[in-house]
């Protein structure tokens, strides 16, 4: 069974611009979550959807947003870009969500905001 | 509000040793505790911990769960060089529609040859 993919697996951007990250979930897994790890702040939780529904949302503003197709991959968006968007953004994808079952991680996409 | 804390934040052992690392939680609704290793990217999950006193073991990895204490320990013995990651704990909160992981900040150990 193929994992978590997430692309792309690096991003550089400047400040002010946009970026969406895309993942694919490992099939049969409904739940996908983001999320958003810096070296001070450890992995902070941005938002789940499952069937194509946000059902759970992190605090964070609301530059950045996300969706779910209805073939369960999900994408992340982040606008106007800040250098404290620089991180590691990782999904997790599980059957039905957290706490059920572990959730499964992809490898990640480095966004670096210059 | 509710909170992971890990500890110690780092640790750097020798091949061989025996090491243990904590996590203490406080979440108004707790369902179960995770545990995973993140070594360049993905974290790999290790462990989901539901009940206290109840040692779950994979090799030479052990962990358990303290429920009325709030805590839970990882134990790694005769640890070798490819143990050196970034050690996460998760608490997983009930919710309403979903249930809700806090992640710790994690526990960086380097094993040294």
């Amino acid at each position: 069974k193929a994992g978590v993919t997430q692309t792309p697996r690096y991003l550089i951007k400047t400040r002010g611009q946009q970026v969406t990250l895309s993942c694919s979930p490992i099939s049969g897994h409904r739940s996908v979550s983001w999320y958003q790890q810096t070296p001070g702040q450890g992995l902070q939780f941005l938002f789940e959807y499952f069937s194509e529904t946000q059902r759970n949302k992190g605090n964070f503003p609301g530059r950045f947003s996300g969706r779910q197709f209805s073939n369960s991959r999900s994408e992340m968006n982040v606008s106007t870009l800040e250098l404290g968007d620089s991180a590691l953004y990782l999904c997790a994808s599980s059957p039905e969500g957290a706490g059920n079952s572990p959730l499964h991680f992809g490898n990640g996409t480095r966004l670096t905001v210059t | 509000e509710d909170k992971v804390v890990q500890s110690p934040l780092s640790l750097v052992v020798h091949e061989g040793d025996t090491v243990t690392l904590n996590c203490s939680y406080e979440v108004t609704n707790f369902r179960s505790l995770l545990w995973y290793k993140q070594e360049k990217k993905a974290p790999t999950f290790l462990f989901m911990l539901t009940s206290s006193g109840i040692e779950k073991k994979s090799g030479r990895l052990s962990s358990i769960l303290d429920k009325k204490e709030l805590f839970s320990i990882l134990n790694i013995t005769a640890t070798q060089t490819g143990d050196s990651a970034i050690y996460l704990c998760a608490s997983v909160e009930l919710g309403g529609a979903t249930n809700k992981l806090i992640f710790g900040t994690g526990t960086l150990l380097a094993v040294q040859p």
